[in-house]
């Protein structure tokens, strides 16, 4: 039972570098979310999809894209990394908001 | 918009001894309450959640934690805490906008237990 698969889970970009954080559920869950977290600060959510085919930016959005694949694969796209987007980043599925979020284990990036 | 306070940045109990882990919320109707905790190094658990009824809620690992409308909290509590409780702590309120449902997150409690 897998849950919530997050990869890589460490990387380390250099300034200007592009690079894409994968996120996959198998749980059938509809909704899917990125969320950063950083020292003091909880978590922030980047970006969410509600469902297939649909994306929204959440609080924090700047500097990222993403791409709601299938139903399954919801990924984040940094295309120019600044050293502001070092961070841990969760990926989490919910099928109603009822029941919360399942996370992944998590992203350790840092950008130097 | 919804918001959540955890006021405690870091809390220090004594192995055996009872806990108190503050949450007060901001959101205009009934809100989604949940609360999770995050060992090191890992992702986020699911300890409990509150959106209807009985106002005292159990969860796992012999947590529980009470909504009060009156004074907007939903406060965790543990009678005996163990070592390995010793993990950070998040507090989340979920409300609909425009359709769609987000968690806003507090800032989080890191728990340490001393011996």
């Amino acid at each position: 039972n897998a849950g919530v698969t997050q990869t890589p889970k460490f990387q380390v970009l250099k300034t200007g570098q592009s690079m894409t954080l994968q996120c996959a559920q198998d749980m059938n869950h509809n909704s899917m979310y990125w969320y950063r977290q950083d020292p003091g600060m909880g978590l922030r959510l980047i970006y969410y999809s509600a469902s297939e085919g649909t994306t929204d930016k959440g609080e924090v959005p700047n500097g990222y894209n993403v791409s709601r694949l299938n139903k399954r694969e919801f990924s984040l796209r940094l295309e120019s990394a600044a050293p502001s987007q070092t961070s841990v980043y969760f990926c989490a599925s919910s099928e109603a908001l009822k029941g919360g979020y399942t996370f992944g284990s998590g992203t350790r990036l840092t950008v130097v | 918009a919804q918001s959540v306070t955890q006021p405690d940045i870091h809390i220090t109990v004594s192995e055996g001894a009872s806990l108190e882990l503050r949450c007060n919320y901001s959101y205009g109707a009934t809100p989604y309450l949940f609360w999770y905790v995050q060992s090191p190094g890992q992702g986020l658990q699911l300890l409990l959640k509150y959106f209807s009824g009985d106002t005292l809620v159990q969860g796992i690992k012999g947590f529980e934690a009470e909504f009060k409308r009156s004074q907007s909290s939903f406060n965790l509590r543990k009678p005996s805490v163990h070592w390995s409780d010793a993990a950070e702590y998040f507090c989340a309120v979920g409300a609909f906008s425009s359709g769609y449902s987000t968690l806003t997150f507090g800032k989080g409690t890191m728990l340490l237990v001393s011996p």
